[in-house]
């Protein structure tokens, strides 16, 4: 089985841009987790879902953020407008969380660079 | 609340000598635990998870870890460094439908 795939990989921006990545969980995952990372805040959970649904976006740091899931093999994360500070390394990763599996498979992430 | 600490954000070894990377959980009841490895540029990647099987539990690479109620830790050791070792490794737990990551260790291997 594919693992967690992320599109694209690399991502050159420039200030006030809209900017989409996307993520395709393990099939049969019901968990789906979106993760940004920084040398300085280092590993960041920024939302996850479950079953499609948006379960805690607590960790989006502003309304520049927003995700969807719109079905079990799709999601998006969307930043607008983007700004330098945006650039950060974002990770996508699926779980079988309801059935009691703990363990997140991720993806290799999107290197986001905003200028 | 849940948490992870893992003490030491840089440890560096030498070839051939032990790794020993420490992390302790806050938890009344015994957590599910994670080691995940990262090496450069790449993505996380499970290493090895305690289920309440075990105490001992083996990982790929030659990794394990021992989980210590006594002590709430779940370190990770490997007998013999190699230089492929290099990379930043993450504790983390998971409970109920929280999974929480520590702030990684940063291993260095010297030839």
């Amino acid at each position: 089985d594919a693992g967690v795939i992320q599109s694209p990989r690399h991502e050159v921006t420039e200030m006030g841009q809209e900017v989409t990545l996307r993520c395709k969980p393990i099939s049969g995952h019901d968990y789906l987790f979106w993760y940004r990372q920084t040398m300085m805040r280092g590993l960041e959970l920024l939302i996850y879902f479950n079953n499609n649904v948006p379960i805690d976006d607590s960790g989006m740091p502003e309304d520049r953020f927003s995700a969807k899931m719109p079905n079990a093999s799709f999601s998006t994360l969307k930043i607008q407008p983007s700004e330098p500070r945006d650039s950060a390394v974002y990770f996508c990763a699926s779980s079988l969380l309801g059935q009691g599996r703990y363990e997140q498979y991720f993806g290799p992430g999107t290197r986001l660079t905003v200028t | 609340a849940q948490s992870v600490t893992q003490l030491g954000s840089h440890v560096s070894v030498s070839e051939g000598a032990l790794v020993l990377l420490r992390c302790n959980y806050s938890s009344s009841v015994p957590p599910y635990l994670f080691w995940y490895v990262q090496y450069p540029n790449q993505g996380l990647q499970l290493l090895l998870k305690y289920t309440s099987a075990a105490t001992l539990v083996k990982g790929i690479n030659g990794f394990e870890a021992e989980f210590k109620k006594s002590e709430t830790s779940f370190h990770l050791t490997k007998p013999s460094a190699h230089m492929s070792d290099a990379a930043e490794y993450f504790c983390a737990v998971g409970k109920g439908n929280q999974f929480y990551f520590g702030t990684g260790t940063s291993l260095t291997v010297i030839p």
